[in-house]
């Protein structure tokens, strides 16, 4: 079946512009999770979104960085006013909703090059 | 706050050679732990994860991790690598309730032949 989709692959864009990176996570995938690589910083969580509840933001690095999930589907991730430091690979993740005692696993799309130059 | 602590950025070993992949963790709470594979050009892929029950976990592609509470460690083993081995390998701790995961930098396993 589907797995976790992503686009662009690639984006490069000039210092000071707006990106927006998309996910489409697995069909019937509650959870979904935003992260980033990068060579500085490692694997990083950004944000994650749990069926209608309010998103957990807490990874996020700066107010220029939003993410949005419409009807618990599709994910937007958006940053604004890029800086060369944004530069990653930025990865998203679904599962089945997770809860206490159980854990289902987080499977990844390839994810977004974002190169600002 | 959590965080995880893998001590090898790089760890080069012959074919066949066992291997062992140190993970390191620190939590307040109850945590799950995973370990996480990415071949050159690819994606994340889950290799094991640890839960609850046996210590002992068993993966696909012949690894192994063992959940050592009093030391806070989940070591990822091998018996014999393989060429295709060669990657780089994530280990990464969740809270029960969230899952959403915390890495640790990363070790790069290089097999030579």
């Amino acid at each position: 079946g589907a797995g976790v989709s992503q686009s662009p692959s690639n984006k490069v864009t000039e210092k000071g512009k707006d990106v927006e990176l998309r996910c489409d996570p697995i069909s019937g995938h509650t959870a979904l999770y935003w992260y980033r690589q990068s060579l500085g910083q490692g694997l990083e969580f950004l944000i994650y979104f749990q069926g209608n509840s309010a998103p957990d933001k807490s990874g996020l690095p700066s107010d220029r960085f939003s993410a949005e999930r419409t009807g618990g589907s599709v994910s937007t991730l958006t940053i604004q006013r890029t800086q060369q430091e944004d530069s990653a690979v930025y990865l998203c993740a679904s599962s089945l909703h997770p809860g206490e005692y159980k854990s289902y696993e987080q499977y990844f799309g390839p994810g977004t090059r974002l190169t600002v130059t | 706050a959590q965080s995880v602590t893998q001590l090898d950025s790089q760890v080069p070993v012959f074919e066949e050679a066992p291997v062992e992949l140190r993970c390191n963790y620190s939590s307040s709470v109850s945590v799950y732990l995973f370990w996480y594979v990415q071949y050159p050009n690819q994606g994340l892929q889950l290799l094991l994860k640890y839960l609850s029950g046996s210590t002992l976990v068993k993966g696909i592609n012949g690894f192994e991790a063992e959940f050592n509470k009093s030391q806070t460690s989940f070591h990822l083993r091998k018996p014999s690598v393989h060429i295709s081995d060669t990657a780089e390998y994530f280990c990464a701790v969740s809270e029960s309730n969230t899952d959403k995961l915390i890495f640790g930098t990363g070790t790069r396993l290089q097999v030579f032949p």
